[in-house]
C-alpha cells in the first residue's frame, strides 16, 4: 500500500530546534514531489514547500522561504521539516503530502503535531 | 501570494446540493486550469476530492463536481449526505512550484 508515514507528536521549547520526518511506503518515493503543508490550530492549510526526493530539488513558498528547511534521504525514501529556533507560533500540526499532478496531492501522511511552548 | 477566498460556511439538508465557491487572481484560479479541492474531517488528514478542476480520484463519488469559470473555482456536493460534513479547501497552482490554499470552508449536512 502507497503511504506516508510521519514521526510522532513533538514537544519543544522556543529557541530549540527540530527535524521532523516523513517517509514513502510502497515503492514511489523518488519519482514525485513531496510537499509539507502546515495546519496551525483551528485554521486553514498552508502550503510550505517541496522537495524531489530524487535529486532534492527543492522550493519554498515566499512565507516559508528562511524559516524552514527541507530535505530528503531517498535511500531510506524519507523527507525531513527542520528548525534550527522553534516560535511559538511554529505550534502547529504539519502535514506531508504526495504530489500527484500539477494541482493534485494524492497521498497524505497522518500529521505531525508540534507544540512550542516555554 | 495571498490565500483563495472560500465562504467560511455552507450549509444544506440531506439530499439538497450545495455548491462551495474558491476566489482567486489571474495568477493562480484564472492562470491555471490546476485547481484541487480537499475535504477534511476533524482530527483527519485532508482527502483529495477534485484535480484539475474537475476530475475526481478514484473512489471519490459522482456527488461531487468542480467546475472554474474566470478567477473562481467551486465545488458542488449533490445528494448531501451525512458523512458530507467536514471542511472543504481549494487549492490552486500559482506557477514556479508554487501553491496557493484557500480558508477553507464549513460544510454542515443540517
Amino acid at each position: 500500500e502507497v503511504q506516508l508515514v510521519q514521526s510522532g507528536a513533538e514537544v519543544k521549547k522556543p529557541g530549540e530546534s527540530l527535524k521532523i520526518s516523513c517517509k514513502g511506503y510502497g515503492n514511489f518515493f523518488s519519482t514525485y514531489w513531496i510537499a509539507w503543508v502546515r495546519q496551525m490550530p483551528g485554521k486553514g492549510l498552508e502550503w510550505m514547500g517541496i522537495i524531489y526526493p530524487g535529486d532534492s530539488d527543492t522550493r519554498y513558498s515566499p512565507s516559508f522561504q528562511g524559516q524552514v528547511t527541507i530535505s530528503a534521504d531517498k535511500s531510506i525514501s524519507t523527507v525531513y521539516l527542520q528548525w534550527s529556533s522553534l516560535k511559538a507560533s511554529d505550534t502547529a500540526m504539519y502535514y506531508c503530502a504526495r504530489r500527484l499532478t500539477e494541482d493534485a496531492f494524492d497521498i497524505w501522511g497522518q500529521g505531525t503535531m508540534v507544540t512550542v511552548s516555554s | 501570494q495571498s490565500a483563495l477566498t472560500q465562504p467560511p460556511s455552507a450549509s444544506g439538508s440531506p439530499g439538497q446540493s450545495v455548491t462551495i465557491s474558491c476566489t482567486g487572481t489571474s495568477s493562480d484560479v484564472g492562470g491555471y486550469n490546476y485547481v484541487s479541492w480537499y475535504q477534511q474531517h476533524p482530527g483527519k488528514a485532508p482527502k483529495l476530492m477534485i484535480f484539475e478542476v474537475s476530475k475526481r480520484p478514484s473512489g471519490v463519488p459522482d456527488r461531487f463536481s468542480g467546475s472554474k469559470s474566470g478567477n473562481t473555482a467551486s465545488l458542488t456536493v449533490s445528494g448531501l449526505q451525512a458523512e458530507d460534513e467536514a471542511h472543504f479547501y481549494c487549492s490552486s497552482y500559482a506557477g514556479s512550484n508554487n501553491w496557493v490554499f484557500g480558508g477553507g470552508t464549513k460544510l454542515t449536512v443540517l
